[in-house]
């Protein structure tokens, strides 16, 4: 099993529409989560952290984050064509041990 | 806040020279400093962990003869990868972090490409 799992896509949604993205991981000792953005041949950047259970807002980014279902997904409201892009999970373990997952390809269709 | 540079940004090299890359976090200090590699639409590979002043972790399958790893300050880790072959080229990108939950900053990235 794998520290940490997304589905690898590609997700579509129209232009203005909520793209859901998800992400599920095996260590339940976990802390920190996160969520970067990567775009084609560019290196991920950072969208959000969440640290514990409800929803954390960042502009038209959600995260939520479920630790008793170890379980964290990233909402985006009003989908644009700027957010087509990989949206990579990650966690960081209790044994300190930073795990991606292999990234949502996520296209939003004008 | 929290920025990393890489340089180069794009290297190209003859197979059999060897590449330095590297790695600053400009406005924080890194405690560990992690190397990546990507291919082309592929997921990111972890190749190995340094912290400051102590020798690299490498994960599994990844050479530390052929990928040497220096993290001699808290603001700068290089890696040199050595007699490089055409099966090298890729994206090479570091991340820096402060400590064990904070959160992991890239740097942009180094593009290499062995002829």
């Amino acid at each position: 099993q794998k520290e940490v799992e997304q589905n690898s896509g590609p997700l579509s949604v129209p232009e203005g529409a909520i793209a859901s993205l998800n992400c599920t991981y095996s260590d339940r000792g976990s802390q920190s989560f996160f969520w970067y953005r990567q775009y084609s041949g560019k290196s991920p950047e950072l969208i959000m952290s969440i640290y514990s259970n409800g929803d954390k807002e960042d502009g038209r980014f959600t995260a939520q984050l479920n630790k008793a279902s170890q379980y964290v997904s990233l909402l985006i409201r009003d989908s644009q064509p700027s957010d087509s892009a990989t949206y990579l999970c990650a966690v960081n373990s209790a044994g300190n041990q930073f795990y991606f997952g292999t990234g949502t390809s996520l296209t939003v269709i004008p | 806040g929290a920025v990393v540079s890489q340089h180069p940004s794009w290297v190209i090299c003859k197979s059999g020279t060897s590449v330095k890359i590297e790695c600053r976090s400009l406005d924080f200090q890194a405690t560990t400093m992690f190397w990546y590699r990507q291919f082309p639409k592929q997921s990111l590979m972890l190749m190995a962990t340094s912290n400051e002043g102590s020798k690299a972790t490498y994960e599994q399958g990844v050479e530390k003869d052929k990928f040497l790893i220096n993290h001699a300050s808290l603001t700068l880790s290089t890696l040199t990868v050595t007699s490089a072959h055409p099966e090298d080229s890729s994206f090479y990108i570091c991340s820096a972090r402060t400590g064990v939950r904070e959160t992991q900053y890239f740097g942009p990235g180094t593009r290499l490409l062995v002829l």
